[in-house]
């Protein structure tokens, strides 16, 4: 079994701030490794994922996440935000193979402040 | 590509009653997800088809709850005998084997039981 933890529950900055996103997860088995972003009242937006390969990666409007194998975290991070980035994001994990079902952690509000 | 659908968008009822909703993936898109996600939590895993076959179901799905995807098309979620612990956001994606872990999310049924 998988878990997610999200160590951020809140997260406030302000315009043009770096930002870093944390993601911890725990498996007995290799894992992908996703965020999502999911503004008010929609559905979620895939902003990157890991399946393999280079551990840094980089995904749409200027996020990227590095993978760390051995301290098994995910963080997100962006070097300059912008106020159309509030929104709340989901780390999420799912088992190579097999269902491929996504386990997610409780997600971090970003809000971001001018 | 009109990406994953979901009717209706919001569900009023009242305890007791049965409601359906329907879920289109994207098209030839072979595995659909169903999630359920509660206010200030992620998403979770609900059950999951591969074509027409129901291949997983996870504990959260009581026996009040039932899926199907007759065709291997659309998805329809049926909660009967609604308790007001079943108000949620329900949400579905869909994604394509082999492109290995990449669902897409459709912008969900919010159900509002009283």
């Amino acid at each position: 079994a998988q878990s997610v933890t999200q160590l951020d529950s809140q997260v406030p900055v302000f315009e043009e701030a770096p930002v870093e996103l944390r993601c911890n997860y725990s498996s007995s088995v290799s894992v992908y490794l996703f965020w999502y972003v999911q503004y008010p009242n929609q559905g979620l937006q895939l902003l990157l994922k890991y399946l393999s390969g280079s551990t840094l990666v980089k995904g749409i409007n200027g996020f990227e996440a590095e993978f760390n194998k051995s301290q098994t975290s995910f963080h997100l991070r962006k070097p300059s935000v912008h106020i159309s980035d509030t929104a709340e994001y989901f780390c999420a994990v799912s088992d190579m193979g097999g269902s491929e079902k996504l386990v997610f952690g409780k997600g971090t509000k970003l809000t971001v402040n001018p | 590509d009109t990406g994953v659908s979901q009717d209706p968008r919001h569900k009023i009822t009242k305890r007791g009653q049965n409601v359906t909703f329907r879920c289109d993936p994207i098209s030839e898109h072979n595995r659909l997800y169903w999630y359920r996600q509660t206010l200030g939590q992620g998403p979770e895993f609900l059950t999951y088809f591969q074509n027409e076959a129901q291949l997983e179901k996870s504990r959260l799905l009581s026996d009040r709850f039932s899926a199907e995807r007759p065709k291997g098309s659309f998805s329809t979620l049926e909660i009967q005998r609604t308790e007001q612990g079943d108000s949620a956001m329900y949400l579905c994606a869909s994604s394509h084997t082999p492109l290995l872990g990449t669902q897409y999310f459709g912008p969900g049924t919010r159900l509002l039981v009283l």
